[in-house]
């Protein structure tokens, strides 16, 4: 079964407005990370939040931690309509070295 | 640059015929990993290994196999092709704990 579940499944902003999509999983882990994939494409990493942060920023990104209710969210700034993707929350369990990823949140940024 | 790559891009085959999926990257990582894609479904983890002559299953092994002979290459076999492994595939290598994941660019397969 997946580790990381993400919602919303879907989103639909218009460009400039704030998007925020959340991660819940199910073990304890060593990190969690963002990933985004454009249509037809490989993923590309975001943002990498070790077990023992609460938040970190990179540009317009802004994820946060919390472990004791394991769930991430990943938040993305005065969104453009480039940022229209995929996104995947990723973790790695404590007990190994494989990333078990999400189902993905689709988000669709008007212009 | 280092990268990693996949081959072939598309693929169509019949049902029961073997086929075989390469992926080769230069990271010189010890883990890689194969991960299908279907919609609904997000990415689910098939096999991995984490350096030569290791391979794990993942949660969706049952008809894949893979051999990991050197550090580069980790190619993927489905032993006989069913419709129910029509699906992206990716393969995505990990450097170790706390670093990132790079992964190819997928091979879409069809199974007919």
């Amino acid at each position: 079964s997946q580790q990381g579940e993400e919602d919303p499944q879907a989103l639909s902003i218009q460009e400039g407005e704030n998007a925020t999509m959340n991660c819940s999983y199910k073990t304890s882990i060593n990190n969690l990370q963002w990933y985004r994939q454009n249509s037809g494409r490989g993923l590309v990493h975001l943002i990498l939040i070790r077990s023992n942060e609460r938040e970190k920023h990179s540009g317009r990104l802004r994820v946060t931690l919390d472990t004791s209710k394991k769930s991430s969210s990943l938040l993305i700034t005065a969104s453009r309509a480039a940022d229209t993707a995929s996104y995947f929350c990723a973790t790695d369990a404590s007990s190994g070295d494989k990333l078990t990823f999400g189902t993905g949140t689709r988000l669709a940024v008007r212009p | 640059d280092a990268e990693i790559t996949q081959s072939p891009r598309h693929k169509i085959t019949e049902t029961g015929r073997q086929v075989t999926l390469a992926c080769h990257q230069t990271w010189n990582h010890n883990n890689m990993f194969w991960y299908r894609q279907d919609l609904g479904h997000g990415l689910r983890l098939i096999h991995y290994s984490y350096g030569v002559h290791d391979t794990n299953k993942g949660e969706v092994s049952d008809g894949y196999s893979v051999s990991r002979s050197n550090t580069e290459d980790l190619p993927l076999t489905l032993e006989s092709a069913a419709s129910s492994q029509t699906s992206v595939y990716f393969c995505a290598s990990l450097g170790g704990l706390k670093t990132e994941a790079f992964f190819g660019q997928g091979t879409r397969l069809t199974v007919v």
